[in-house]
């Protein structure tokens, strides 16, 4: 019930070309954090989202709550080097405000 | 300069030996926790604590102990290690996690044989 679902678990893309993932829940979100992990890195916070149907933009990204607070997506246009690295999606949860992870999608730039 | 700190980043060591890894932030932050994440499974926690002296179980605590007696401090013990328990582990702080960004320290790899 309170599980995130991530997708994809990779995506390859050539450096220029764009990158999305998707987190995906059956229950309603009260709202949605975003992270990047930088290879051998740790991970750090991008953005949350809280409001039905929210878009936000930080350069070259979007992020952007459903409607229905069931799912979510980051978007990157025009993908970089430094844009490598795994983003992980995690919901907020429970009485004691959890953060419940989603499985991270890994964006490769194809050499 | 705000910032979760981790003690060791690299440990290996044997089965049944006892270990603890330090954390410590100096941001006053309330909510501290433990994750550990293995290829393919993203984070988990282990163990949070909402405050000094109350500490709760997250979604994997078998095999680990921690306490809070201090609100910089979060310790992670573990009592008789297992290689099952070979991972990267990661502390983190927040003013409240589900609503505010986590500050994630730099991460301990453990291995143990």
């Amino acid at each position: 019930g309170q599980q995130v679902m991530q997708i994809p678990q990779y995506q390859h893309v050539q450096e220029g070309e764009d990158f999305t993932t998707y987190c995906n829940s059956s229950t309603t979100l009260s709202n949605i954090q975003w992270y990047k992990q930088r290879p051998g890195g740790h991970p750090v916070f991008l953005i949350q989202l809280v409001k039905s149907g929210e878009v936000k933009k930080q350069k070259r990204l979007t992020f952007q709550f459903g409607e229905a607070k069931k799912n979510s997506s980051l978007h990157i246009t025009a993908t970089q080097t430094t844009d490598v690295g795994t983003y992980f999606c995690a919901r907020g949860w429970g009485s004691n405000y959890q953060l419940i992870w989603g499985a991270g999608t890994k964006l490769i730039i194809k050499p | 300069e705000a910032q979760v700190t981790q003690n060791p980043r690299y440990l290996i060591t044997v089965t049944g030996k006892k270990l603890t890894v330090t954390c410590s932030q100096n941001m006053n932050h309330e909510y501290m926790s433990w994750y550990r994440q293995d290829p393919g499974l993203g984070l988990r926690q282990i163990y949070y604590s909402m405050n000094v002296e109350v500490t709760d179980k997250g979604d994997v605590p078998e095999g680990y102990k921690v306490s809070r007696k201090e609100k910089r401090n979060f310790p992670l013990i573990l009592e008789s290690p297992s290689p099952n328990q070979t991972s990267l582990y990661f502390c983190a702080s927040s003013l409240n996690p589900g609503h505010n960004e986590q500050f994630f320290g730099p991460g301990t790899r453990l291995t143990v044989l």
